[in-house]
């Protein structure tokens, strides 16, 4: 099975800043990578899918790049909404595996 | 509107059955992937099972192999997963999500409905 890690584990950040999140695949993924943002009591949303493309709706202050066995997500200016839980998920092989996923709270 | 909406969860005693159901509204159901995914209490996302858009292939994860079992019925916009053998640590969340056409992300979920395995 593929495992996925992520880093940092939670970050404290101020509306307006950049963020970066880090994923780690063990093996290659052929960057079948998707980032998903999850609320508090709320499904996830899907914010990129196969490692850099945008899904639709989505502000473009959310970027994904990488590839290989390492990705990253960037929100380039946060924003209050933003303030959530962030997984990465491959796409690659069964099963399906999330990483452990990253909180970005208010600094 | 695209829409999911879970049903079927609810307490269940530990070696005991469920059933759950998803139904499908505002899309082509019968193109797409499907899978289910569970968050436990606190926990991270855990991908469960998929079924491919016609129900002629599914995958599992290894713990839940031999006791889940994922179906669809095309004609009715569902999705089911049969739940048996049931274990404490099966106690989640559990949300149906259609896969993207492209991408292979999950790009629609429903609410999620709580299964809750205890005595």
């Amino acid at each position: 099975d593929i495992q996925m890690t992520q880093s940092p584990f939670s970050v404290s950040a101020s509306v307006g800043d950049r963020v970066t999140i880090t994923c780690r695949a063990s093996q290659g993924i052929n960057n079948w990578l998707n980032w998903y943002q999850q609320k508090p009591g709320k499904a996830p949303k899907l914010l990129t899918y196969a490692a850099s493309s945008l899904q639709s709706g989505v502000p473009s202050r959310f970027s994904g790049s990488g590839s290989g066995t390492d990705f990253t997500l960037t929100i380039s200016s946060l924003q209050p909404e933003d303030f959530a839980t962030y997984y990465c998920q491959q796409g690659n092989s069964s099963p399906f595996t999330f990483g452990p996923g990253t909180k970005v709270d208010i600094k | 509107e695209v829409q999911l909406e879970e049903s079927g969860g609810g307490l269940v005693q530990p070696g005991g059955s469920l059933r759950l159901s998803c139904a499908a509204s505002g899309f082509a159901f019968s193109n797409h992937w499907m899978n289910w995914v569970r968050q436990a209490p606190g926990k991270g996302l855990e991908w469960v099972a998929n079924i491919k858009y016609d129900g002629s292939e599914t995958s599992y994860l290894d713990s839940v192999k031999g006791r889940f079992t994922i179906s669809r019925d095309n004609a009715k916009n569902s999705l089911y997963l049969q739940m048996n053998s049931l274990r404490a640590e099966d106690t989640a969340v559990y949300y149906c999500a259609r896969a993207a056409l492209t991408g292979r992300g999950g790009d629609c979920w429903g609410q999620g409905t709580l299964v809750t395995v205890s005595s």
